[in-house]
């Protein structure tokens, strides 16, 4: 079993929806939490981050941690089409220099 | 301008080869990664340098080694390259105290 489990879809919607994007991980020493949006033939861009439990939001984005669960969760609101992309949660142990733990990924694709 | 620059963006070459990838940042961070990321999407951290010192070594094969020349830049050279190292590899930065990387557009290593 990998430490981080994430759904790899693809998961389509259409433009405008609310889509949920989540990842379990089973190392409770994880506490920082990341998202990365990955278009094709790129490099992962970081889109959030996140320290321990609670949430985050940036404009359409929002991130969600419940450590109690291990559970991870991002939530894009009024979906684009230039969102669509593979989305890959990352975590680590702790914030210095340390390597992230990254989760499959899942491919979004929104429909216009 | 381009925060984190990795060449060559593609890269082909027979079993039994050595070649090298080269990796530049001019974000001012002092740790920088190699990540690989296969066909299936899993991104799996190789090695990170802080100050030029290794500082993670993941159970790679000793044919890969990082060689940085200074805080800009890490290079990968590869030995004796074998089918299993086709796939695309990134280069990535952050603050040591932060762990927030930022990634290059990765280059795509096909052996044949």
């Amino acid at each position: 079993q990998k430490e981080v489990e994430q759904d790899p879809g693809p998961l389509s919607v259409p433009e405008g929806a609310i889509v949920s994007l989540n990842c379990t991980y089973s190392n409770s020493a994880f506490q920082y939490f990341m998202w990365y949006r990955q278009y094709s033939r790129k490099g992962p861009e970081l889109l959030m981050y996140t320290y321990s439990s609670g949430n985050k939001e940036d404009g359409r984005f929002t991130a969600q941690v419940d450590k109690s669960s291990k559970y991870i969760s991002l939530f894009i609101r009024d979906s684009q089409p230039s969102d669509s992309a593979t989305y890959l949660c990352a975590m680590s142990r702790n914030n210095a220099g340390n390597m992230l733990t990254f989760g499959g990924g899942t491919r979004l694709m929104v429909k216009p | 301008d381009t925060a984190v620059s990795q060449t060559p963006k593609y890269l082909v070459t027979q079993m039994g080869n050595d070649k090298s990838i080269k990796c530049e940042q001019n974000l001012g961070h002092d740790t920088m990664y190699w990540y690989k990321q296969d066909s299936k999407k899993f991104l799996k951290i190789m090695f990170s340098y802080n100050n030029k010192e290794l500082i993670i070594n993941e159970t790679v094969p000793n044919r890969f080694s990082p060689k940085s020349p200074d805080k800009a830049h890490l290079n990968l050279h590869i030995n004796s390259l074998e089918l299993g190292d086709s796939a695309v590899y990134f280069c990535a930065s952050s603050q040591w105290e932060k762990n927030e990387q930022f990634f290059g557009p990765g280059t795509r290593l096909t052996v044949l």
